[in-house]
């Protein structure tokens, strides 16, 4: 079975650009999951989706970062203008659907670095 | 900050040793805990997970012990191995949501 893909894997930009990741969850699973993780801490879930639905953006900082499933399928989260407390890597995951026994499966990440 | 999120707290264990890994949470209604390998590189990979109306729970050579009294959270490792040096996160969360909250992580280093 594939697992999700993100591209891409590495991005450095300059701050105040804009930055754009995708990602391509597993077949069927119906929910996605952003996280930000900072060198040397636990991912933080920026956005949660079910199918093409927002369920949880408590912690997406809006005036920056947006995101979107439009198909219910694949998903991009964009950064704009992008702040050097940006860097980090962006982790994509999904599961098959919501609450206790779903297994959240993670990609490899992309790794942004903001200069 | 960063220079906080840098000193990860390292276990150093030899090979053949068992290994403890410890955490604590502070969400007293939290109910479902899941622990976490994280290789360099690479997303967090699902290792055990255990539901607050259970003590222990066992799987292959890893076993996860929960201690809600004091909120604290154990992993070990049985004859850890080359292969389990990684970064190892606990995660909770409440109720029916899904949403995690991952801990800040142990580095575990094995020496041959």
């Amino acid at each position: 079975e594939a697992g999700v893909a993100q591209s891409p894997r590495y991005k450095i930009i300059e701050k105040r650009q804009s930055v754009a990741f995708w990602c391509n969850p597993i077949s069927g699973h119906a929910t996605l999951y952003w996280y930000q993780q900072i060198l040397g801490q636990g991912p933080k879930l920026l956005i949660q989706f079910q199918n093409n639905g927002v369920v949880d953006d408590s912690q997406l900082p809006k005036d920056r970062f947006s995101a979107e499933r439009l198909k219910g399928v694949d998903s991009t989260l964009k950064i704009q203008p992008a702040k050097l407390e940006d860097s980090a890597v962006y982790l994509c995951a999904s599961s098959p659907g919501v609450g206790v026994g779903n297994e959240q499966f993670f990609g490899p990440g992309t790794r942004l670095t903001v200069l | 900050g960063e220079s906080v999120g840098l000193h990860l707290p390292t276990l150093s264990v030899q090979e053949g040793d068992n290994s403890i890994i410890n955490c604590a949470y502070s969400n007293s209604a939290s109910d479902y805990f899941i622990w976490y390998k994280q290789e360099s590189g690479k997303g967090p990979q699902f290792i055990i997970d255990i539901r607050s109306n259970m003590d222990k729970r066992q799987g292959q050579r890893v076993t996860v012990l929960l201690n809600k009294t004091v909120k604290h959270l154990s992993l070990q490792i049985a004859a850890t191995q080359p292969g389990d040096s990684a970064v190892y996160f606990c995660a909770e969360t409440a109720g029916t949501a899904s949403k995690l909250t991952f801990g800040t992580g142990t580095r575990l280093q094995v020496t041959l």
